[in-house]
């Protein structure tokens, strides 16, 4: 069984640039949800997405914005990034149908300069 | 709103001495609770969870967790610690499968073990 897979693992950026990143969902998992964790804080909850369709978000503005596939991977796009973006981004899969946990993949450090 | 909070920022403890880290929850409806560990530069690990049931809920690496809903808790547990648990530990709650309104995690709690 494959676990979540992030990609890149690190990535740095310019203030007013664009980012996206990426997680490939565990197998039979059809949510995702993704964190931003700041350095020093617990993960704070973005998005989440559920059979391609945003199905919740939390206290974070429209420039962060998602997608999800079919095959149920996701993308997290940022836009006009500020410096206060820089964390480590965390991708996390689970079930909705079966309200199985949520299993998380290793993250992407996001620096912007 | 759900809350969760962690109220010991750093543990500091003897290799081979016992181990409780606390949480306090807040949530409006049957919590689901967990607790992750993440070591540094890594993502979140699963050591254990409550839906319902066993307010005793076993987990991984030998960590056990008890749910008391009169006192809002869900401390974790661990009989003799090693070297190896050296991380940082959080505790989050949330719906089923995360719920729309995704998990609420503590600001965590660093543990150092000392030979």
């Amino acid at each position: 069984e494959t676990g979540v897979t992030q990609s890149p693992t690190h990535l740095i950026k310019t203030r007013g640039q664009q980012v996206t990143l990426r997680c490939s969902s565990q197998s039979g998992h059809n949510t995702v949800s993704w964190y931003q964790q700041a350095l020093g804080q617990g993960p704070q909850f973005i998005f989440q997405y559920y059979r391609e369709e945003e199905n919740g978000r939390g206290n974070f503005p429209p420039r962060f914005s998602g997608l999800q596939f079919p095959n149920y991977s996701s993308e997290l796009n940022v836009n006009a990034l500020e410096l206060d973006d820089s964390a480590l981004y965390l991708c996390a899969s689970s079930n909705r149908d079966y309200q199985e946990t949520q299993y998380f993949g290793p993250g992407t450090r996001l620096l912007v300069l | 709103a759900q809350s969760v909070t962690q109220p010991d920022i750093h543990i500091t403890v003897s290799e081979g001495a016992s181990l409780e880290l606390r949480c306090n929850y807040s949530y409006g409806a049957t919590p689901y609770l967990f607790w992750y560990v993440q070591s540094p530069g890594q993502g979140l690990q699963l050591l254990l969870k409550y839906f319902s049931g066993d307010t005793l809920v076993q987990g991984i690496k030998g960590f056990e967790a008890e749910f008391k809903r009169s006192q809002s808790s869900f401390n974790l547990r661990k009989p003799s610690v090693h070297w190896s648990d050296a991380a940082e530990y959080f505790c989050a709650v949330g719906g089923g499968g995360g719920g729309a309104d995704g998990l609420t995690f503590g600001k965590g709690t660093h543990l150092i073990i000392q030979p």
